[in-house]
C-alpha cells in the first residue's frame, strides 16, 4: 500500500511568488493534517481536514496560506505571496477515522509524508 | 495544552537498551501519550501509543506510571539504524491541534 506522498520534494522560489504544495494521503484516510517546521524550530500543526471539511485551522499562520482538499482526497497548500519566513519543511499526514477499542488499546496513528522543503529567497 | 519535556540528546552503544523519559505534568484526562521517530529528510513515524500502565509492540515498550505525569520509551538492543530523533506527544485522539512535537530527543547509537 502506498504511503503519504508529497509533491514537490523541494521548491525554491523568490519572495512574492506563489507556491502550491500537494499531498496525497493514504487511500481511505478521512483525516489529513498539515504541519511545518521552520528553520531551527519545532514541528508545528497547521490544520486538519476531515474528508473535505476543515476541522481545525487554528495553526495557519496568516491569510497568505490557503489549504484545500478537493473531494476529500488529495490536498493542496498554497502560499501566496511567499515570504522569507515561510521557508521550512512542510509535512502532510493522514490517519483513519478514529477507532476506539477500549481505553488502553485505542490508537490513531498519523502517517507522515516525506515533506516538501520550501526555500524562499 | 499539555507540554512535554524530554532530554535534548542521548548516546548509546549498539546492543544496549535505551530508555527515554518524557515529562508531561499537565496531561489531561483524555490525553494519550504517543511517541514518534524521525530520520533525517523523512517525516515522523509512529512508534507506540498508550494511555496508562505498559504497552509493548514489536518495536518498543512504553511505560506510564499511575499519575501519568511522565512516560518512558524503551528501545531494546538498539542498532545503528535507530539513530534518529524521538518525539513524545501528548493529546487527545483525533485532535491534531493538540499534538505538540517539542524539541524531541536526538538519539545517537555508537558502534
Amino acid at each position: 500500500e502506498a504511503g503519504v506522498t508529497q509533491f514537490p520534494s523541494h521548491s525554491v522560489i523568490e519572495k512574492g511568488q506563489t507556491v502550491t504544495l500537494r499531498c496525497d494521503p493514504i487511500s481511505g484516510h478521512d483525516n489529513l493534517y498539515w504541519y511545518r517546521r521552520v528553520m531551527g524550530k519545532e514541528i508545528k500543526f497547521l490544520l486538519h481536514f476531515v474528508k473535505e471539511s476543515k476541522q481545525d485551522e487554528s495553526g495557519m499562520p496568516n491569510n497568505r496560506f490557503l489549504a484545500e482538499r478537493t473531494g476529500g482526497t488529495y490536498s493542496t497548500l498554497k502560499v501566496q505571496p511567499a515570504e522569507l519566513e515561510d521557508s521550512g519543511v512542510y509535512f502532510c499526514a493522514s490517519s483513519q477515522a478514529l477507532r476506539l477499542a477500549g481505553r488502553d488499546s485505542s490508537y490513531n496513528e498519523q502517517f507522515f509524508g516525506p515533506g516538501t522543503r520550501l526555500t524562499v529567497l | 495544552l499539555a507540554k512535554t519535556t524530554q532530554p535534548i540528546s542521548m548516546d548509546s552503544y549498539e546492543g544496549q537498551e535505551v530508555n527515554i523519559t518524557c515529562s508531561h505534568n499537565n496531561i489531561a484526562t483524555n490525553d494519550y501519550i504517543t511517541w514518534y521517530q524521525q530520520f533525517p529528510s523523512q517525516g515522523p513515524r509512529f512508534i507506540i501509543q498508550g494511555y496508562k500502565t505498559k504497552v509493548t509492540n514489536e518495536v518498543a515498550s512504553l511505560f506510564i506510571p499511575a499519575d501519568r505525569k511522565s512516560s518512558t520509551l524503551s528501545l531494546p538492543r538498539v542498532s545503528l539504524s535507530d539513530t534518529a530523533v524521538y518525539y513524545c506527544l501528548v493529546g487527545p485522539l483525533g485532535g491534531a491541534n493538540n499534538l505538540f512535537f517539542g524539541t524531541g530527543t536526538r538519539l545517537t547509537v555508537i558502534p
